[in-house]
């Protein structure tokens, strides 16, 4: 059984740090592109990033390039988000997902981790 | 980046009741659109991918169609299970965007 648990979220001041983690098991870690999505309270989905398989490809949402950045290990099957420079907008629940590697270069999420709550306000 | 827009916001409908939400994207997609169901507290649940693809274990009263830049999730006989929010998503480059999403409410 594919299951994704994210970890790592809490409450932050502006400007401040958080590193979300995100396990994964029941799968081949290592063959799947893995993925970001947040979800501010009360409002709609919004994909932050993207990882390739091998790291080789990395893709970052406007709103947080240069700020975050995504890896994995597929080492210890954990997929990450190391989120610097936080600001109120970033306040949201950040899922990880599975591309579902159906469809080469770009993906649809097929499972869902059930979220981290991370809530940046003083 | 690929603007996607979902009609209606909000739709008040009755178990057993044939229901349609649009997703209409900015630029032409070919058929790399999914849909995923939303429940309060809960993760995102993929219901249809390419369009028109049912995903394994999601019940054939769902169903999705279109192609380019319009697409629909037709929910053939409303079940109280199926109140919930739902949401397009383009996969056809980076970055993807998701539509603003569509409640659907007990009338």
């Amino acid at each position: 059984e594919v299951q994704l648990e994210e970890s790592g979220g809490g409450l932050v001041k502006p400007g401040g740090a958080l590193r979300l983690s995100c396990a994964a098991s029941g799968f081949i870690f290592g063959d799947y592109t893995m993925t970001w999505v947040r979800q501010a309270p009360g409002k709609g989905l919004e994909w932050v990033s993207s990882i390739s398989s091998s790291s080789g490809y990395i893709y970052y949402a406007g709103s947080v390039k240069g700020r975050f950045t995504i890896s994995r290990d597929n080492t210890m099957n954990s997929l990450y988000l190391q989120m610097n420079s936080l600001r109120a907008e970033d306040t949201a629940v950040y899922y990880c997902a599975r591309d579902s590697g159906q469809s080469g270069y770009a993906d649809y999420f097929d499972y869902w981790g059930q979220g981290t709550l991370v809530t940046v306000s003083s | 980046d690929i603007q996607m827009t979902q009609s209606p916001s909000t739709l008040s409908t009755s178990v057993g009741d044939r229901v349609s939400i649009t997703c209409r994207a900015s630029q032409t997609i070919s058929s790399w659109l999914a849909w995923y169901q939303q429940k309060p507290g809960k993760a995102p649940k993929l219901l249809i991918y390419k369009a028109s693809s049912l995903e394994s274990g999601v019940p054939s009263r769902f169903s999705g169609s279109g192609s380019g830049t319009e697409f629909t999730l037709t929910i053939s006989s409303l079940q109280p299970d199926d109140f919930a929010t739902y949401y397009c998503q383009h996969y056809d480059n980076y970055p993807y965007t998701f539509g603003q999403g569509t409640k659907l409410e007990i009338k």
